[in-house]
């Protein structure tokens, strides 16, 4: 079946490390995104990415780091300069260029902080 | 920037009434499209319905329709025939139109519950 995976589904990291959350699809879409979501904030876009080994900054980048090296994979970093790491995080996809282009989500990965 | 307002952090409704979501955004844009997604307790975002702003006629699906007031820059969520599954976080979306940049914007959300 296509879909969107991302792992794991939970995460636990200690205060000063890093991390890489993964992101999989196999939808053969251009276009990735990822989200951060709080309790109350809705979902805010960290980075995106149109095409291979091209991305952009969302509203909210700063302490996160992506890479776009294939067109199925799109991980994020969580890096010890993001000072309130601990969220729920979303990646999406989609058709780039579509006339409405939908986007797909994975199932999340929760980031607790410890 | 594009901002999308739901105003309301909490519905209820009766199994079987319908309730109606509300959200408005703001944008100088002529050509944009809008969407509402649904999120349950499993966390999975799914997409409900969605609604080109060239498109005057309001989008339907099955018990889902949209009441969308362009120049009131308004589009709320219609759900008929309410169902213990619809119980969930329901987010409203705003994309620019067609082009490279697909970015969607979202509202903060509102959770609706629903009583048996």
């Amino acid at each position: 079946d296509g879909g969107i995976t991302q792992s794991p589904k939970y995460l636990f990291r200690k205060e000063g490390q890093n991390v890489t959350l993964s992101c999989e699809q196999n939808l053969n879409h251009d276009a990735m995104y990822w989200y951060r979501q709080d309790p109350g904030q809705g979902l805010r876009l960290i980075y995106y990415s149109q095409i291979v080994n091209d991305f952009q900054k969302g509203d909210i980048a700063e302490g996160y780091s992506v890479s776009r090296e294939k067109k199925e994979s799109f991980p994020l970093t969580v890096t010890s300069a993001q000072k309130n790491p601990t969220a729920f995080y979303l990646c999406a996809s989609s058709i780039r260029g579509a006339d409405y282009n939908e986007q797909f989500f994975g199932p999340g990965t929760r980031l607790t902080v410890l | 920037a594009q901002t999308v307002t739901q105003s309301q952090p909490e519905m209820s409704v009766q199994e079987a009434e319908t309730v109606t979501l509300s959200c408005t955004y703001d944008t100088s844009e002529s050509d944009y499209y809008l969407f509402w997604y649904k999120q349950p307790p499993s966390r999975q975002m799914i997409l409900v319905i969605r609604q080109e702003a060239y498109k005057q006629q309001n989008a339907t699906e099955n018990r889902f329709s949209v009441n969308f007031q362009k120049a009131a820059k308004s589009f709320s969520l219609k759900i008929s025939d309410s169902q213990l599954g619809d119980a969930a976080m329901y987010f409203c979306a705003y994309r620019r139109g067609a082009g490279a940049n697909s970015k969607l914007t979202f509202g903060k959300g509102i959770t609706l519950s629903v009583r048996p």
